[in-house]
């Protein structure tokens, strides 16, 4: 299958300060990409979605100003928890699908561990 | 994407098959059955996907009645390394603006 990578797989960061999470799709054109968080023991919540050189639709709840998506190529989309508080501590992953014929399915990365001191 | 029921939870033991149920009765004519696998602290996993009738590669089965209301994925003889979370996504992710959304999954435990 396609191959979607999520960069950090694991980050440390002060409270108060900002982390980036970078989805990359290796091997085909993401048009669009998908960011979500996990809590332990729960399902995943899509946060928002996003589609190559527009704005992101962010679900209800989500703030759009405390996490800024930017999905400024096909291949890349970013993800930046500002002023993180220990409450956004969790476990964040990216979806992708694409192609040039369109996949019926997504492709996830392998996820990044925010902890948040 | 059409909502989704699965069960919580499901133990097995190794060798044997797992058949996991889900329904989703009101799928949509455009819309696939897609199940994904996830491990602790992992991205899902694309397991496979179906339109109709039975699916069937390396890892699992699919089959999907004449009404498309439910779907079961079949794990033929499993072994402990197939302890995860199995999820049942029903939707159409070709039409844009199409989100993709998770439902509670079901949790497998496989036992010595």
């Amino acid at each position: 299958g396609a191959v979607v990578s999520q960069h950090p797989s694991w980050v440390i960061c002060k409270s108060g300060t900002s982390v980036k999470i970078e989805c990359r799709s290796l091997d085909f054109q993401a048009t669009t990409m998908f960011w979500y968080r996990q809590f332990p023991k729960q399902s995943l919540m899509l946060m928002a979605t996003s589609n190559e050189g527009s704005k992101a639709t962010y679900e209800q709840g989500v703030e759009k100003d405390k996490f800024l998506i930017n999905h400024a190529s096909l291949t890349l989309s970013t993800l930046t928890v500002t002023s993180a508080h220990p409450e956004d501590s969790s476990f964040y992953i990216c979806s992708a699908r694409g192609g040039v014929r369109g996949h019926t399915e997504a492709f996830f990365g392998q996820g990044t561990r925010l902890t948040v001191v | 994407l059409a909502k989704t029921t699965q069960p919580i939870s499901m133990d097995s033991y190794e060798g044997q098959e797992v058949n996991i149920t889900c329904s989703h009765n009101n799928i949509a004519t455009n819309d696939y059955i897609t199940w994904y696998q996830q491990f602790p602290s992992q991205g899902p996993r694309f397991i496979i996907q179906g339109y109709k009738t039975k699916v069937t590669n390396e890892v699992a089965s699919l089959f999907i009645p004449a009404d498309r209301k439910s779907s079961t994925l079949s794990l033929p003889r499993v072994s402990l390394s197939d302890t995860a979370v199995y999820y049942c996504l029903v939707g159409d992710l070709r039409a844009a603006g199409n989100k993709l959304t998770f439902g509670g999954g079901t949790r497998v435990l496989v036992k010595p």
